[in-house]
Order: C-alpha cells, then sequence, then structure tokens
C-alpha cells in the first residue's frame, strides 16, 4: 500500500489570494488525482496529475483556476488561484500503481473568507 | 461517461444486524468497484474492492457482490458493531492504466447499541 500525506492539513485564505497545496506519496506511484469534496458531499473529480506532462482535468476545472504541477512520481502540488468563499471545500489527493488500488491523504480543510 | 448511483443515503441498524448498500453503474467498460469507508473528518480508507471477473469477494464481516449483466453492486456488512459507523462511498472505474475513480453519492450508516 503506499502512504499519502499533504500539507497544509487546513487553512484559512482572504478571498483573491491562492493557496498551493502539497501530496507527497512514500512510494512510486503511476496514478495520481486530485479531488474535492464539499462537507457532506461525495468525492468530485478535479484532474488526474501526469508525470512530465499537464493535467488532465474534469468537465468543470480548468487549468487557470486549480494549476497542477507533478514533477516526478511521488509528488504533486495543485493549487486553487484567485479563491472565492465557493473554494471552501476539503481537497484530497489520491495515488497508486497503474491497475491498483487508489490511497487517499488526508486531505487539505481550506476556508475562504 | 460513467456514472454512479448509490442507494441508500442514510442507514439505521442494530448492532448485531446486517448492512446492504448497493450501487449502480452506467459504463458496461467498468471492471473495478472498490468500496471506501470515511469517518468524520478522516480520509476514505478502502475496505474491499472487487474486479469484473469475480462475482462475490469477502473479507471477516464485509461482502461485496457484483452483477455484471445488470451493472450493480451491493456491499454486505454483517454483525454490525458501533464501530462501523461512517460514511461508505462505492466507486467505479476501468482500471486498464487510467483507473480514474467516479464515486457514488455515499451512504451514511448509523450502528445503535
Amino acid at each position: 500500500s503506499a502512504v499519502i500525506s499533504q500539507k497544509p492539513s487546513r487553512d484559512i485564505c482572504q478571498r483573491g489570494t491562492s493557496l498551493t497545496i502539497q501530496c507527497q506519496v512514500d512510494s512510486q506511484v503511476t496514478m495520481m488525482f486530485w479531488y474535492r469534496q464539499q462537507p457532506g458531499q461525495s468525492l468530485t473529480l478535479i484532474a488526474t496529475a501526469n508525470q512530465g506532462s499537464e493535467a488532465t482535468y474534469e468537465s468543470g476545472f480548468v487549468i487557470d483556476k486549480f494549476p497542477i504541477s507533478r514533477p516526478n512520481l511521488t509528488f504533486s502540488t495543485l493549487t486553487v488561484s484567485n479563491m472565492s468563499p465557493e473554494d471552501s471545500s476539503i481537497y484530497l489527493c489520491s495515488g497508486g500503481p497503474a491497475g491498483e488500488t487508489q490511497y487517499f491523504g488526508p486531505g487539505t480543510r481550506l476556508l475562504v473568507l | 461517461g460513467e456514472n454512479v448511483e448509490q442507494h441508500p443515503s442514510t442507514l439505521s441498524v442494530q448492532e448485531g444486524d446486517s448492512a446492504v448498500i448497493k450501487c449502480t453503474y452506467s459504463d458496461s467498460a467498468s471492471n473495478y468497484f472498490p468500496w471506501y469507508k470515511q469517518e468524520l473528518g478522516k480520509r476514505p480508507q478502502l475496505i474491499i474492492d472487487i474486479r469484473s471477473n469475480v462475482g462475490e469477494k469477502k473479507d471477516q464481516r464485509i461482502a461485496v457482490t457484483l452483477n455484471k449483466t445488470a451493472k450493480h453492486f451491493s456491499l454486505h456488512i454483517t454483525e454490525t458493531q458501533p464501530e462501523d459507523s461512517a460514511v461508505y462511498f462505492c466507486a467505479a472505474s476501468m482500471n486498464t492504466g487510467f483507473q480514474k475513480l467516479v464515486f457514488g453519492t455515499g451512504t451514511r450508516l448509523l450502528v445503535s447499541p
């Protein structure tokens, strides 16, 4: 199994600012993903973080708002740009080997004022 | 794209009873079906998964069944305990290298002593 950590665990931000969330996996994984989870809701996939190339975004999510980097097989970042209160949510990364189970990070709880 | 429906949204049982949560999926190409348990404030944790070449899988008190023809799969928890109380999510994906997970809406299970 893969152990995934995220930083920060939580943050309170002012509208119009940006926050970068880091995701670290303890072993090399082929696939890494970023999800958003509103309180009491299910998980919605934001994008697939591709190593060495641009992320693949789901419908409703764009690179200008959620730029993603993945410089290697164990690390990825998600930036939430020009934040508004509607961006308040929990952001989770996940990862796993291709064709195998995905494991989740502990999440980053974001509040935008 | 894939769509996963999950029922019921809430389920209350007495300790020792069985609990069943059902999911249906839309894309017949989906071939991997994990179940995650999420306790309040925690990350989703994989509890069991099944692939499309298997009809049933058991792990102690937990079992998952899959009906490919009807495109539905179910989670069965026997002899429920208060610590089983959590939100359970089903998911589906085409697990062929690019295993993007599509999640159901979640079931809040409450086990009363």
